[in-house]
């Protein structure tokens, strides 16, 4: 299930299941758009990134889903893995430098 | 070689103190950031330099004084820090300046100010 907690919203899943994570993003002339994957104690690293030319792009295990109609982007991982457990970003550039969202915790249970 | 590297990868200060942080990458990148990320929150851009010139400076503090040798060094000189400055801080790095190259980021910085 979802929750928000005291500053991230938190995303459950089984192991095995597939997970979605959402994200609005507020500029309509943002044209590149990045997911991030940050472990504790460890810099963001990138997953998967998408134009907005495109509105699907796939990756191993990973899809990014863009909706510019009403500005949302979303991060699919299919048969998660305890080792997807970590916070996601999603980051959008109108200009030349990134705006990150809030981001989401994604924890995997057995 | 896609690394960023940073050193130390902790950090205590004093608020009188002066320390430098750094970060490194090889992969020939014209553009490097540093960030700044507190506990639980996205990072925040805090300067850009493209090809060695400071092209974007975040209304940061002059307590935080970045500085670019040469193309593959980026450098933050911090001085009087606050207690409130205590946060990771990430550097990264992509090929060109403008939105739409993936930065690629160091592991961080973890700063404590006493």
């Amino acid at each position: 299930g979802e929750s928000v907690g005291l500053h991230l919203p938190t995303l459950s899943v089984q192991e095995g299941d597939n997970s979605i994570i959402n994200c609005a993003y507020s500029n309509s002339a943002s044209d590149y758009f990045i997911w991030y994957k940050q472990e504790s104690g460890k810099g963001p690293q990138f997953i998967i990134d998408i134009r907005s030319n495109m509105d699907k792009r796939q990756g191993q295990r990973v899809t990014v889903l863009l909706n510019k109609t009403v500005k949302h982007l979303s991060l699919q991982i299919a048969a998660t893995q305890p080792g997807d457990s970590a916070v996601y970003f999603c980051a959008e550039s109108p200009t030349d430098k990134l705006i990150f969202g809030t981001g989401t915790r994604l924890q995997v249970f057995p | 070689d896609t690394e960023v590297t940073q050193t130390p990868k902790h950090l205590v200060m004093g608020m009188t103190n002066k320390k430098s942080l750094k970060c490194e990458q090889h992969m020939g990148h014209r553009a490097m950031y540093w960030y700044k990320q507190k506990a639980k929150k996205p990072p925040e851009l805090m300067f850009v330099y493209s090809y060695e010139k400071l092209s974007i400076n975040e209304s940061v503090p002059s307590r935080f004084s970045p500085e670019c040798p040469n193309s593959s060094l980026l450098n933050l000189h911090l001085h009087a820090l606050q207690p409130e400055d205590s946060a990771l801080y990430l550097c990264a790095s992509s090929q060109e300046k403008t939105g739409s190259y993936e930065q690629y980021f160091g592991p961080g910085t973890r700063l404590t100010v006493t």
